[in-house]
């Protein structure tokens, strides 16, 4: 078993659609968790950063951790064709030299 | 966010040659770099972590003599592809924890794509 699980997808929704993007993981330790998004043939992009548990807004952007369940989510609300790219989830269980390890990211496609 | 710059973006090698990446911080020191390899449509996979001042730490699989890390100074970090050959062609990131050690998140940069012919 992977230590982060993630729905390679495609995902394809209409503009304006809201997009639920979801990662499972099995290493408790974790306590950072990130979502990054990439362009093709770009780097990643850091788009939410979380510490712990809970809700962070940023935009139309908003990401969800339930350590309880091991479960983060980010959602997209009013979704854009700029939108269109790979996301990828990433924790950590500390900062330095603690490892970040990526989910494999899914691939999200928004109609015009 | 911090900024986190790669160079080259792009480049092409005969086989049997030798290339540097350059992984820089611009606006903020950097102890701890991460060298990563992705395949198309593929994830990260993390190669090494860089620890300025000392030996990289390379992960399972990954062949040192082969990428050679140097990590000179808190704001500079490269990675050297020795005798490339077509198997090394990839696209190569780097990423570096930005602001103060409190934090976890990691920024990339752009990105170098190897190609060996």
């Amino acid at each position: 078993q992977k230590e982060v699980e993630q729905d390679p997808g495609p995902l394809s929704v209409p503009e304006g659609a809201i997009v639920s993007l979801n990662c499972t993981y099995s290493n408790s330790a974790f306590q950072y968790f990130m979502w990054y998004r990439q362009y093709s043939r770009k780097g990643p992009e850091l788009l939410m950063y979380t510490y712990s548990s809970g809700n962070k807004e940023d935009g139309r952007f908003t990401a969800q951790v339930d350590k309880s369940s091991k479960y983060i989510s980010l959602f997209i609300r009013d979704s854009q064709p700029s939108d269109s790219a790979t996301y990828l989830c990433a924790m950590s269980a500390g900062t330095g030299g603690f490892k970040t390890i990526f989910g494999a990211g899914t691939r999200l496609f928004v109609k015009a | 966010g911090a900024v986190v710059s790669q160079h080259p973006s792009w480049v092409i090698c005969k086989s049997g040659t030798s290339v540097k990446i350059e992984c820089r911080s611009l606006d903020f020191q950097a102890t701890t770099m991460f060298w990563y390899r992705q395949f198309p449509k593929q994830s990260l996979m993390l190669m090494a972590t860089s620890n300025e001042g000392s030996k990289a730490t390379y992960e399972q699989g990954v062949e040192k003599d082969k990428f050679l890390i140097n990590h000179a100074s808190l704001t500079l970090s490269t990675l050297t592809v020795t005798s490339a050959h077509p198997e090394d062609s990839s696209f190569y990131i780097c990423s570096a924890r930005g602001g103060t050690s409190f934090t976890g998140e990691l920024f990339f940069g752009e990105g170098s794509r190897l190609t060996v012919l």
